[in-house]
């Protein structure tokens, strides 16, 4: 069946190295997947989306890297800033372009030394 | 952008009690929402699609008679968590698409945290 999960539970980095947080898919069908980052005892909060017609996307101190071959996306942060400490969740929906039932992968806590 | 908000915050009530948890799209209309709920240090797993103006569908597992969703109008979806056990303390969080904003991703809420004593 359909899985998006993490390799990493947890990552420390420090502040203004590059974070990468890493997320495998099973379903070699899947065509379009969101990052979420989610703070404490908040909602998540969308980063950034790729398509499957897509290796590569950059948005704001953030890329997305694609790489169907292995079923395999990550999450680059640049100069991560304290600011970035929380869990990520890579998603990808159940029924695309329908209202979007999401599917979330367990999470990376990143935590962000100063 | 679009905002969707949710109240309460957070929510204690005694076990056996009911509690009603509010979704609301703030500046669009949303004719469907998702309810999600996270079990500490875990992920979000979608409980049921609410429908304005139909019955709600649940996922698999997901008791429809104990968590009763009412979404009576394109802004507002309600989640009413019946006869509260401990075991149901978590955090519920809902979410929404604007329905012309074509492939745009899903907005959450702030998240519901329930504790049921």
């Amino acid at each position: 069946g359909e899985s998006v999960g993490l390799h990493l539970p947890t990552l420390s980095v420090q502040e203004g190295d590059n974070s990468i947080i890493n997320c495998a898919y099973s379903n070699s069908a899947s065509d379009y997947f969101i990052w979420y980052k989610q703070e404490s005892g908040k909602g998540p909060q969308f980063i950034i989306d790729i398509r499957s017609n897509m290796d590569k996307r950059q948005g704001q101190r953030v890329t997305v890297l694609l790489n169907k071959t292995v079923k395999h996306l990550s999450l680059q942060i640049a100069a991560t800033q304290p600011g970035d400490s929380a869990v990520y969740f890579c998603a990808e929906p159940t029924i695309y372009n329908q209202g979007g039932k999401l599917i979330f992968g367990q999470g990376t806590e990143l935590s962000v030394k100063p | 952008g679009a905002v969707v908000s949710q109240h309460p915050s957070r929510v204690i009530c005694k076990s056996g009690t009911s509690v009603k948890i509010e979704c609301r799209s703030l500046d669009f209309q949303a004719t469907t929402m998702f309810w999600y709920r996270q079990f500490p240090k875990q992920s979000l797993m979608l409980m049921a699609t609410s429908n304005e103006g139909s019955k709600a569908t649940y996922e698999q597992g997901v008791e429809k008679d104990k968590f009763l969703i009412n979404h009576a109008s394109l802004t507002l979806s309600t989640l009413t968590v019946t006869s509260a056990h401990p075991e149901d303390s978590s955090f519920y969080i809902c979410s929404a698409r604007a329905p012309d904003r074509g492939n745009s991703p899903l907005h959450f809420g702030n998240g519901t945290r329930l504790t049921v004593t």
